[in-house]
């Protein structure tokens, strides 16, 4: 089945930088990949998503991108603010009816 | 419109003792889900019902069931809960279609079994 590695596990950032996260999938036939931002004792919430036929999809000062032939997605959040804290999952959609396998999540910190 | 809601949102259990979580959406989704969260450990698929009447297991199903009530409920249970099953739970829904859908979750359950 599907496996989904996510790194770095913790990441800290100052105010108005960049942050990058990666993940990388085991399975060539997964085709979707969304990214999930859940705050501190909050549910996880959809910040973005990409299908294979993209390459990258952009919202406002989030973007993710896609490399099929390595297997690899990131997400880039750029002019980092101090709510942008949470915690981040990537996750990658198994061909198997919707189901989806999740990376172990990165603490994301935006020092002030 | 209330999305996902999970019942309760907190238990203690002794060891050995039962429970059900209760989960129900009312965005008129097909698919439902049942996760737990670890610490350090992302979010765990245990079951799965891709549509009324159905489900499967999902990575980490030994310990639990699950009932696929109707269109808009799923419940959890631990038959003899173990202090390995202390975690969070989250339930989740979407739609089913031929292609990728949002998945929509719960505020969570959070169990400890002492």
């Amino acid at each position: 089945g599907e496996n989904v590695e996510q790194h770095p596990s913790t990441l800290s950032v100052q105010e108005g930088d960049s942050a990058v996260i990666k993940c990388t999938y085991s399975d060539s036939a997964s085709n979707y990949f969304p990214w999930y931002k859940q705050e501190l004792g909050k549910r996880p919430q959809l910040i973005i998503d990409i299908r294979s036929n993209v390459g990258e999809k952009k919202d406002q000062r989030i973007a993710v991108t896609l490399n099929k032939t390595a297997k690899h997605f990131s997400l880039h959040i750029t002019e980092t603010q101090p709510e942008d804290s949470a915690v981040y999952f990537c996750a990658a959609r198994e061909k198997s009816p919707n189901k989806l396998i999740f990376g172990t999540g990165t603490l994301l910190a935006v020092q002030p | 419109n209330a999305g996902v809601t999970q019942t309760p949102k907190f238990q203690v259990l002794k060891t050995g003792q039962s429970m059900t979580l209760q989960c129900a959406q009312d965005m008129n989704h097909n698919s439902m889900y049942w996760y737990r969260q670890d610490p350090g450990m992302g979010l765990r698929l245990i079951y799965y019902s891709a549509s009324e009447g159905t489900t499967d297991k999902g990575e980490v199903p030994n310990g639990y069931n699950v009932s696929r009530l109707n269109k808009r409920e799923f419940s959890l249970r631990l038959e003899s809960a173990a202090p390995s099953q202390t975690s969070v739970y989250f339930c989740a829904s979407s739609e089913a279609s031929g292609g990728a859908s949002t998945q929509h979750f719960g505020d969570g359950t959070r169990l400890s079994i002492l």
